[in-house]
């Protein structure tokens, strides 16, 4: 079954304490991209990867990093979590590197529940 | 860059009523423009898209109308279900960055049966 896997699903930590989220999807889609999703503030954009090595800042950058050593993997890190990180993060992958002319199906993960104290 | 404003913010309906949610972008170079929807506890999913070469695009009760001069799109939802209660998204390209997809606020609609 094609899909976009997110883990942790739900995770509550500590202000400070470093915590990694996994995603990762079976379509050899070369886009992935992680969203957060804040009540009135829709889905913005943390960071995104056109392909293997290559990633990109998105709207909302400040507090996180990312990686791409495997087309499958795109892992969410929160190096010092802060309670302002509180918030619902999905990761995405596409078929498409961008969307030009014809643009594409974004699939998104499940979703990954995060509070920090 | 992009801006997609989209409205309203919630809206209720009766079951079998129309819903329609209204979204204006600010890159008239954008020329792709989907909606997901995002069930309660659930993930975004695709529901239509319509690209800048057409002006309507139906797929059963949803339709997409695009209105490129006045640079807005809309989603209309016709004899609504309590099963169209969610969350809908519009989105659109913004090519200033690399052309990724910027996403409205949302629209949580309830339709009430």
């Amino acid at each position: 079954e094609a899909q976009v896997t997110q883990n942790p699903r739900y995770l509550i930590t500590v202000t400070g304490k470093k915590l990694t989220v996994t995603c990762s999807q079976n379509m050899n889609h070369e886009y992935m991209s992680w969203y957060r999703q804040d009540p009135g503030l829709g889905l913005r954009q943390i960071y995104y990867s056109m392909n293997v090595e290559v990633t990109d800042k998105g709207d909302v950058p400040e507090g996180y990093k990312v990686s791409r050593k495997e087309k499958r993997n795109f892992p969410l890190i929160l190096e010092s979590p802060s309670p302002n990180q509180t918030s619902l993060y999905f990761c995405a992958s596409s078929q498409r590197t961008s969307f030009p002319v014809g643009g594409g199906e974004l699939f998104f993960g499940e979703g990954s529940r995060l509070t920090v104290l | 860059g992009e801006n997609v404003e989209q409205h309203p913010s919630t809206l209720s309906v009766q079951e079998g009523d129309s819903a329609v949610i209204k979204c204006t972008y600010s890159d008239s170079a954008s020329n792709y423009f989907p909606w997901y929807k995002q069930e309660l506890g659930k993930r975004p999913q695709l529901i239509i898209d319509i690209r800048s070469n057409v002006g309507e695009k139906k797929d059963q009760r949803i339709a997409v109308t695009l209105n490129k001069t006045a640079k807005h799109f809309s989603l209309h939802i016709t004899e609504t279900q309590p099963e169209d209660s969610a969350v809908y998204f519009c989105a659109a390209i913004d090519y200033n960055q690399g052309g990724k997809l910027i996403f409205g606020q949302g629209t949580e609609l309830s339709v009430k049966p």
